[in-house]
């Protein structure tokens, strides 16, 4: 029963460089988020997509692109990536109505740009 | 975009003791969930709460919703270690869930 799935869980970067954290989500949910988390920020959303195919903006998406090609995967990609960007990354996923069903969110991604 | 200010930001308890825990918005909530976040992993929902004046009891924790759906409290009876975490509200608009800061609450033996 894996739920929501981010990979990889740790990673280190130099600045400048680029990279991709894959979320995937075996409940069939039609909602997928990635939000990042900062000391004192609280969760703060990046993208979200709606389903397949489709993504928009949220609140903080300055520097991050994101692919939702399949249902079940959702991936967020650094371009060039900055020291602003070390950070906690949370990929969650959803059903449409999320009275009946909450977001269920992965572990987490740690990202320190160098 | 709404905002929703939690308080207090920490708080350092001993095991049997009862704390509370708010949160409360600029403007009305739509629906408000309560998770729970431990050290390494993501939040987990506690419960959601819909109608002004709603109390909802999960063993030990008692969660309301106030009647102008603007605020909201968390109560936790005789505080155990494994309460300690991240608590976090969140009120669902549009899509995405909008998250409040968080109380970090260590509960100590």
């Amino acid at each position: 029963n894996a739920g929501v799935t981010q990979t990889p869980k740790f990673r280190v970067l130099k600045t400048g460089q680029s990279m991709t954290l894959l979320c995937a989500q075996d409940m069939n949910h039609e909602y997928m988020y990635w939000y990042r988390q900062d000391p004192g920020m609280g969760l703060r959303l990046i993208h979200y997509s709606v389903g397949e195919g489709t993504t928009a903006k949220g609140e903080v998406p300055d520097g991050y692109n994101v692919s939702r090609l399949k249902k079940q995967n959702f991936l967020l990609g650094l371009e060039s990536a900055a020291p602003s960007q070390t950070s906690v990354y949370f990929c969650a996923s959803s059903h449409r109505d999320r009275l009946i069903q909450p977001q269920h969110f992965g572990d987490g991604t740690r990202l320190s740009i160098l | 975009t709404q905002l929703l200010e939690q308080s207090p930001q920490f708080l350092s308890i001993q095991e049997g003791e009862n704390l509370t825990v708010y949160c409360n918005s600029s403007s009305v909530f739509s629906s408000l969930q309560w998770y729970r976040q431990e050290p390494g992993e993501g939040p987990v929902l506690l419960v959601t709460v819909v109608t002004g004046g709603e109390v909802k009891k999960l063993k030990r924790l008692t969660f309301q919703f106030g009647d102008a759906r603007k605020d909201s409290s968390l109560h936790i009876t005789a505080a155990q270690p494994g309460d300690t975490g991240l608590y976090l509200c969140a009120d669902i608009s549009g899509y995405a869930l909008n998250f409040g800061k968080g109380t970090s609450l260590l509960v100590t033996p």
